[in-house]
């Protein structure tokens, strides 16, 4: 079965820190994963996807199917990334069937 | 551009009781995800729909349904509530055809079950 696994519930770095939020899955196919965030009082969006190897807000995530792994970094974390980090996992059959990780509180300290 | 939009944003309910939650998607999107969100669970995959039809079905028992209409609009339904309803249920739309996983997700409607 598909499964994500984001280890941390809490990850808490100070102002300038380098950041890796850790997402390893379980699945036997060719998996597509992304990154999603949500800000305070804001809604769920897409933070990346791994297909388009892209860096949005100075985020990066690389798959590694050997280690079946999708850890999301950034070199200097700032305040305004404090949020709520999901990992999701989904496979090319046409369908927006997502299987999401129980996600990665993030808190950027001054 | 009007986000995803759900209604009502917050109910309560008893057990025994039912409810009918609607999600009004992104102009022009015609793919309508339901998921279920709790601090236990996490978000779960409920059902997709496309073109009215159900196309993708998660886990969850029959007391879980929904349905859409021509014009994408989406209503999921929970019959028989159990307090293990209690979560907050989100929306999302997508294109169809469009990048797979670009899900635009409303605020959600949050149900408690008493």
């Amino acid at each position: 079965a598909q499964r994500v696994t984001q280890p941390e519930k809490l990850l808490s770095v100070f102002k300038g820190a380098p950041v890796e939020l850790k997402c390893n899955y379980s699945y036997s196919g060719s998996p597509e994963l992304f990154w999603y965030v949500q800000y305070s009082r804001q809604r769920l969006q897409l933070l990346l996807r791994h297909i388009s190897r892209e860096s949005i807000k100075g985020f990066t995530a690389d798959l590694n199917k050997g280690e079946t792994s999708f850890h999301l970094k950034k070199p200097f974390a700032q305040e305004e990334d404090s949020a709520m980090y999901y990992c999701a996992l989904g496979w090319n059959t046409g369908f927006q069937k997502l299987v999401f990780g129980t996600g990665t509180r993030l808190l950027v300290s001054p | 551009k009007a986000g995803v939009t759900q209604t009502p944003r917050y109910l309560i309910k008893t057990r025994g009781q039912q409810v009918t939650l609607s999600c009004s998607p992104i102009s022009g999107h015609r793919s309508v995800s339901w998921y279920q969100q709790t601090p236990g669970q996490g978000l779960q995959f409920l059902f997709e729909y496309f073109s009215e039809t159900q196309r993708n079905k998660g886990n969850f028992p029959g007391r879980f349904s929904g349905r859409q209409f021509s014009n994408s609009r989406s209503e999921m339904n929970v019959s028989t509530l159990e307090l293990g309803d209690s979560a907050l249920y989100l929306c999302a739309s997508t294109l169809a055809g469009g990048p797979a996983g670009e899900l635009f997700f409303g605020e959600g409607s949050r149900l408690t079950v008493l």
